[in-house]
């Protein structure tokens, strides 16, 4: 069974740092681009930035909100996805996705399909 | 960046009845035009892919249409099990985006 589990969510004073980690199964791990969503309270689904595989050049690519604070990261050999969060902000408060795409039509159509059940971060003080 | 306008925010609809969601983009993406939908407290399930590509497992009642900048998700026969918030997403550039999303209820 393919499967997404995050971890590392909680509570956080702003301008504080957290890592989440999201850990993959089921699914060659190292060939899948694997993204993060996040859904704010009363809010709608955001991307929050995307890694390529490495065969694909192991690239990043984030949305503006959190460009210069999150950094996207990947350890094949542990088949894990990190979420570095610096300077976090009230803002950030969210659940947040860890989501991929099962295959290469998948991958190709940026369409993910396989998610996580999501970890939550409170940002406050 | 790509907008993505989706509209209504909200729609209700008796059960049977199609169901129409429109999502129009700021530019031309082609058909890298992908939707969802999600309920409280799961994750987001993957609808239609490339703007009219049904996900394998996904009912026949949901098809997509569209390209260039407007685009459409149909429910031809509603289900109290549709019951959810439905976002479509661009692909075409990065920052991917989603739009805002559609609440649909049961009448």
């Amino acid at each position: 069974e393919v499967q997404l589990v995050e971890s590392g969510g909680g509570l956080v004073k702003p301008e504080g740092s957290l890592r989440l980690s999201c850990a993959g199964s089921g699914f060659i791990f190292r060939n899948a681009w694997m993204s993060w969503v996040r859904q704010a309270p009363g809010k709608g689904l955001a991307w929050v930035g995307r890694i390529k595989s490495k065969t694909d050049g192991g690239t990043t690519d984030y949305a503006a909100p959190v460009k210069g604070r999150f950094t996207i990261s990947r350890d094949d050999s542990k088949n894990t996805l990190f979420l570095q969060m610096h300077s976090l902000k009230t803002e950030d408060t969210a659940v947040y996705y860890c989501a991929t795409h099962d295959s290469g039509v998948l991958t190709l159509w940026g369409a993910m399909d396989v998610w996580g059940q999501g970890t939550t971060v409170t940002v406050s003080s | 960046d790509v907008q993505v306008t989706q509209s209504p925010s909200t729609l209700s609809a008796s059960v049977g009845d199609i169901v129409t969601i429109t999502c129009r983009t700021s530019q031309s993406i082609i058909t890298y035009l992908n939707w969802y939908h999600h309920k409280p407290g799961k994750a987001p399930e993957l609808l239609i892919y490339g703007a009219s590509s049904l996900q394998s497992g996904v009912p026949s009642r949901f098809s997509g249409s569209g390209s260039g900048t407007d685009f459409t998700l149909t429910i031809s026969s509603l289900q109290p099990e549709d019951v959810a918030t439905y976002y479509c997403q661009q692909s075409y550039s990065t920052p991917w985006t989603f739009g805002q999303g559609t609440k649909v209820e049961i009448k």
